[in-house]
């Protein structure tokens, strides 16, 4: 496995359902983040880990909850969604946490529809 | 508000043209400035990034930053049909110690065969 991966592709799951988006990245670097991408809005960032410590909580619902057990791994745990919670979750890492040099390199995202 | 403004689009360039991109950001002490390209269903990727005033070039892209304009542009020379794609604007927002980028909305490029 190369660059950074996610799972699933894809999740359909219901307003009661709890469930965890999956992120892992090969490329050695100290920071991740989650961020949702809805049609004709820009990406919002969610959270950031910076060696595993999270360094940004973007005001987001409790109904997210976030997990970094190391620096390659990245999970979004999920319970009790709305159905305007339908978007792409897309996953990315960087080098550091604070340098300015600071490239993101996004997973292929999961596509999720609550219903 | 700390924000990156983009046209929206579409923007219909002819193949073999140059495709001009263009951004505007809010805080004048951004620093580090970053062009995806995201094509249709599937999430961004890294084309180019520039952290000082002036062009950077890397094959058939050229990224221009004025930081006392508050403004980054993107040029596709010599453009391809599989540049058609959305393209999206990213500023580095101070204070670093968080590491957090504003996106732009996009911009859809559409090359015309």
């Amino acid at each position: 496995e190369t660059g950074v991966t996610q799972t699933p592709r894809h999740l359909v799951m219901g307003m009661t359902n709890k469930k965890s988006l999956k992120c892992e990245q090969h490329l050695g670097h100290n920071a991740m983040y989650w961020y949702k991408q809805s049609a004709k809005k820009p990406l919002e960032l969610m959270f950031v880990y910076s060696l595993e410590e999270r360094v940004e909580n973007n005001s987001v619902p409790s109904r997210f909850s976030p997990e970094c057990p190391n620096s390659s791994h990245l999970f979004l745990h999920l319970h009790t969604l709305q159905p305007e919670d339908s978007a792409l979750y897309l996953c990315a890492s960087s080098q550091d946490g604070s340098g300015i040099y600071n490239e993101q390199f996004f997973g292929p995202g999961t596509r999720l529809t609550v219903l | 508000q700390k924000e990156v403004e983009q046209n929206s689009g579409p923007l219909s360039v002819p193949e073999g043209a140059i495709a001009s991109l263009n951004c505007t950001y809010s805080d004048r002490g951004s620093q580090s400035f970053f062009w995806y390209r995201q094509y249709s269903g599937k999430s961004p990727e890294l084309i180019m990034s520039i952290y000082s005033n002036g062009d950077k070039e890397d094959g058939r892209f050229t990224a221009q930053l004025n930081k006392a304009s508050q403004y980054v542009s993107l040029l596709i020379r010599d453009s391809q049909p599989s540049d058609s794609a959305t393209y999206l604007c990213a500023v580095k927002v101070p204070p670093n110690r968080d590491d957090k980028i504003i996106f732009g909305k996009g911009t859809r490029l559409h090359i015309l065969p």
